[in-house]
């Protein structure tokens, strides 16, 4: 089976711009999580989907938001970009969430924000 | 919610050496406990995994021990080789939440 993929891999941005990233999960899984990755904050939480619905949320503002597409591929949106949006967005499938199902993770998109 | 402190930040071992790594977690209802290795520029990739309701699991050369009344979680890889440097993370999940919370990581390094 292929693992999870992101799109695009690297991304520039200036301040105040929006941004959409991409995950296609495993083949067969349901849930996406999504991760921000910073040297300061380590690994922090974003949201996660399931079956098209948001069920869990981390502590990041209205300007983080997702979606989740009917066939299980899921995007992160960030609107009005600031400096410490600068990161590593991984995410994660897993087969059902909330199971102790095992969450791999995609290659991450790279974002800095100038 | 859920806090995980992980210990320690940093830690060199000599090759053929065992390697500890200790995280505690806040939440008792927590009951899922991955570990994932992260090397440089890649993705974190699962190396074990305990659930609540086991106190250790082995691996070949990596195990976790899990002490749920004192609510820690420990990871040890024997006979440490090159190819174990990485940066380490702990993680802690609730029942039917699919929210990781993560430890703050332990950069390994395995001297020749």
């Amino acid at each position: 089976k292929a693992g999870v993929t992101q799109t695009p891999r690297y991304l520039i941005k200036t301040r105040g711009q929006q941004v959409t990233l991409s995950c296609s999960p495993i083949s067969g899984h349901r849930s996406v999580s999504w991760y921000q990755q910073t040297p300061g904050q380590g690994l922090q939480f974003l949201f996660e989907y399931f079956s098209e619905t948001q069920r869990n949320k981390g502590n990041f503002p209205g300007r983080f938001s997702g979606r989740q597409f009917s066939n299980s591929r899921s995007e992160m949106n960030v609107s009005t970009l600031e400096l410490g949006d600068s990161a590593l967005y991984l995410c994660a499938s897993s087969l059902r969430g909330g199971h102790s199902d095992t969450q791999y993770f995609g290659p991450g998109t790279r974002l800095t924000v100038l | 919610g859920e806090n995980v402190e992980q210990h320690p930040s940093t830690l060199s071992v000599q090759e053929g050496d065992s390697a500890v790594i200790k995280c505690t977690y806040s939440d008792s209802a927590s009951n899922y406990f991955p570990w994932y290795k992260q090397e440089l520029g890649k993705r974190p990739q699962l190396i074990i995994d305990i659930r609540s309701n086991v106190g250790e699991k082995k691996d070949q050369r990596i195990a976790v021990t899990l002490n749920k009344t004192a609510k820690h979680f420990s990871l040890h890889i024997t006979e440490t080789q090159p190819e174990d440097s990485a940066v380490y993370f702990c993680a802690a999940r609730l029942a039917s939440v699919e929210k990781l919370t993560f430890g703050t990581g332990t950069r390994l390094t395995i001297i020749p």
